[in-house]
């Protein structure tokens, strides 16, 4: 089956950017997507990208995709305190279901 | 507002017994998913279903059933449940036909088994 694989923890300072990597093996992945959660609550969409695309821009997030590597990035500029939360990587596989990683922690400190 | 909700934001049961999870969408969607969630491990996904009376087996599908009467509606079952079902676990739907196949999420059950 599909491994997706993220670094588990990132720190960064209140205004800094931050860059949150994943890999995936299964290159037929037509969609892959980034989901956050914040304490006690369920996984919400942040955004996502199509195979075809290298780059997608959404307000202060940038979805990187190098499709060559298998290499997944979410870049949050100008990051907030807010944005602390946990942050899933998930290409689509199959009809309709995702693989999830396991989970990059992102804590900003002010 | 599409609405996922499960009917118990904490549960604590025995072992051996058995156990009912629900969920519960309101935006019409076909399919419907059970994961479950645990430290270091991200999210596994149990079971998932893409109509009424259908479903399909997961990667973690043992120890745990499902059951869809009614479209808005997917129940997780634990038949017995043991301690290793200690766990966060997380229904979500999502669109049949969607161009994006983005998946809702409910805040999720923390089930303790003792």
């Amino acid at each position: 089956g599909e491994d997706v694989e993220q670094s588990l923890f990132l720190s960064v300072r209140e205004g800094d950017s931050s860059v949150i990597n994943c890999t995936y093996t299964d290159s037929s992945s037509t969609y892959l997507y980034w989901y956050k959660q914040e304490p006690g609550a369920g996984l919400q969409l942040l955004t996502y990208i199509f195979s075809n695309m290298d780059m997608k821009q959404d307000q202060r997030l940038t979805v990187l995709l190098n499709k060559k590597d298998k290499h997944l990035s979410l870049r949050i500029a100008d990051t907030q305190t807010g944005d602390s939360a946990i942050y899933f990587c998930a290409p689509r596989r199959g009809y309709s279901t995702l693989t999830f990683g396991k989970g990059t922690m992102l804590l900003v400190s002010p | 507002d599409v609405k996922v909700t499960q009917s118990s934001r904490y549960l604590v049961k025995r072992t051996g017994e058995k156990v009912f999870l629900e969920c519960v969408q309101d935006m019409d969607h076909e399919n419907m998913f059970w994961y479950r969630q645990d430290p270091g491990l991200g999210l596994r996904l149990i079971y998932f279903s893409y109509d009424v009376k259908m479903k399909e087996k997961g990667d973690i599908p043992e120890g745990y059933s499902v059951s869809r009467e009614k479209k808005e509606r997917f129940s997780l079952i634990l038949e017995s449940a043991s301690t290793n079902q200690t766990s966060m676990y997380l229904c979500a739907s999502s669109p049949r036909g969607s161009s994006t196949y983005e998946q809702y999420f409910g805040p999720g059950t923390r089930l303790t088994v003792t």
